[in-house]
């Protein structure tokens, strides 16, 4: 069975900075995909970022890059110049492509934005 | 397009009482999905369903729980009798369509308390 796990429970960086994630997960699996979510004190699970393991090209929305060592089995979000809003739970997910299609989460880091 | 619609977004009961919560997914999309959010397990999948088939309901804790989906527009997770730990919050989610599936767009919630 797949894991996820996230090591950092919390994390805080000030406003403009940048601060990175920590993911790392398990499978046997070669091709699947990896998602970070962010979930505001709203609740709702926002999609942030999604990379496929079967591209070697590093995803980048905006401020919001990851960085994925595949052989590390490792997927780090960094967040470039932190603003207020990014305040959330954020959560790494594992998925395969085929066979089942159910997200496997990590347990979630708190990221607090320090004005 | 509207996003997944889940209702009540709260719901509060006595223990023993019947729960129905409701989820309307992402017109187009053919997998529906049914997590659930508590600070000691995490978001765990409870079932899903393909085409209004259930696939995978190995996360349904128990015989209480019992979910449907009678068309492609409509599900429900329902719990019989419910008790205490039950209180947590139900997401539900939907993919498929042009995107092939890989993203999964979350509802908002249902916050339940079983008193």
């Amino acid at each position: 069975a797949q894991t996820v796990t996230q090591s950092q429970p919390e994390m805080s960086v000030q406003e403009a900075e940048t601060v990175t994630l920590s993911c790392t997960y398990d499978t046997s699996e070669s091709d699947y995909y990896l998602f970070w979510y962010k979930q505001p004190p709203s609740r709702q699970m926002i999609l942030v970022i999604r990379q496929e393991a079967y591209k070697q090209q590093n995803a980048t929305e905006n401020r919001f890059s990851v960085n994925f060592q595949k052989a590390a089995k490792s997927f780090s979000l960094k967040i470039s110049d932190s603003q207020l809003g990014d305040a959330a739970m954020y959560f790494c997910a594992y998925r395969n492509i085929q066979g089942a299609q159910k997200l496997v989460f990590g347990q979630g880091t708190r990221l607090t934005i320090n004005p | 397009d509207a996003g997944v619609i889940q209702s009540p977004r709260h719901e509060v009961t006595e223990m023993g009482q019947e729960v129905t919560l409701r989820c309307k997914p992402i017109s187009g999309h053919d997998y529906l999905f049914w997590y659930r959010q508590t600070m000691m397990r995490g978001l765990e999948l409870l079932i899903y369903f393909n085409n209004n088939v259930p696939i995978d309901d190995s996360g349904m804790p128990e015989d209480r729980f019992s979910a449907k989906m009678p068309n492609a527009s409509f599900s429900t997770l329902k719990i019989q009798p419910s008790e205490p730990r039950d209180s947590a919050v139900y997401f539900c989610a939907s993919s498929g369509g042009l995107a092939g599936g890989r993203e999964q767009y979350f509802g908002p919630g249902t916050r339940l308390t079983v008193t």
